[in-house]
């Protein structure tokens, strides 16, 4: 089973260019996240989708924007991206959003 | 504020056993969790606690007191394999995980 796959696997981008980091789950969760780990600090969640068709802000939701259109995707938008916005994204999923996460391989972003 | 803390690096000897212990102060507590991470990869389940006391999972057992806010994660037999960082997170009142920055585990032959 592929579980939860992200892409691209990593980047680099130019600031103030925009990027979709992309993650499909295949367990038919019901709940998605995306977080953000950086050296030295915990992940952080940044924005999360309880279900299809709903979306919620995490505590570092700036600069970024999700959907969730259906169960499977949830994609990850930097409208502009800016150096501190380097980073290892992960995109996990739950099955009811009050259990166990399981994460994707993740995506190393590179903002010069 | 909601606060994870645990010991930024330990190191311990192949064979040994190892307890990493995880402190915090959340709004609300819905249950704490471990994972496990190698370098460059995802974090993988480990382990889950809601109520007092030790979870056992093979040569793994977390324990928790929610009272004295604390937990540990108990490592035996270790192998060079379990090099990897160990995170603590807790799911808060509204079921958000809350992560500790994570303890780095150096095991040595």
């Amino acid at each position: 089973t592929a579980g939860i796959t992200q892409a691209p696997t990593s980047q680099i981008l130019a600031a103030g260019r925009s990027m979709t980091l992309r993650c499909t789950q295949d367990m038919r969760h019901n709940a998605m996240y995306w977080y953000r780990q950086d050296l030295g600090l915990g992940l952080r969640l940044i924005h999360y989708s309880n279900t299809a068709g709903t979306t919620g802000k995490g505590e570092v939701p700036d600069g970024y924007s999700v959907s969730r259109a259906n169960t499977d995707d949830f994609p990850l938008t930097l409208a502009s991206a800016v150096p501190s916005q380097t980073s290892v994204y992960f995109c996990a999923s739950s099955t009811t959003g009050t259990d166990t996460q399981y994460f994707g391989p993740g995506t190393r972003l590179t903002v010069l | 504020g909601q606060n994870i803390d645990q010991p930024t690096e330990m190191t311990a000897t192949e064979g040994a056993i190892v307890q990493i212990n995880c402190t915090y102060q959340t709004s609300g507590f819905n249950g704490l969790f471990w994972y496990q991470q190698h370098a460059g990869e995802a974090p993988t389940f480990l382990s889950y606690n809601v109520l007092d006391g030790l979870e056992e999972k093979g040569r793994f057992s977390s324990f928790l007191s929610r009272s004295k806010g604390y937990s540990y994660l108990l490592l035996k037999e270790l192998q060079m394999k379990d090099s990897a960082s160990y995170l603590c997170a807790v799911m808060d009142s509204n079921y958000q995980l809350i992560w500790g920055a994570g303890t780095k585990l150096i095991i040595k032959p």
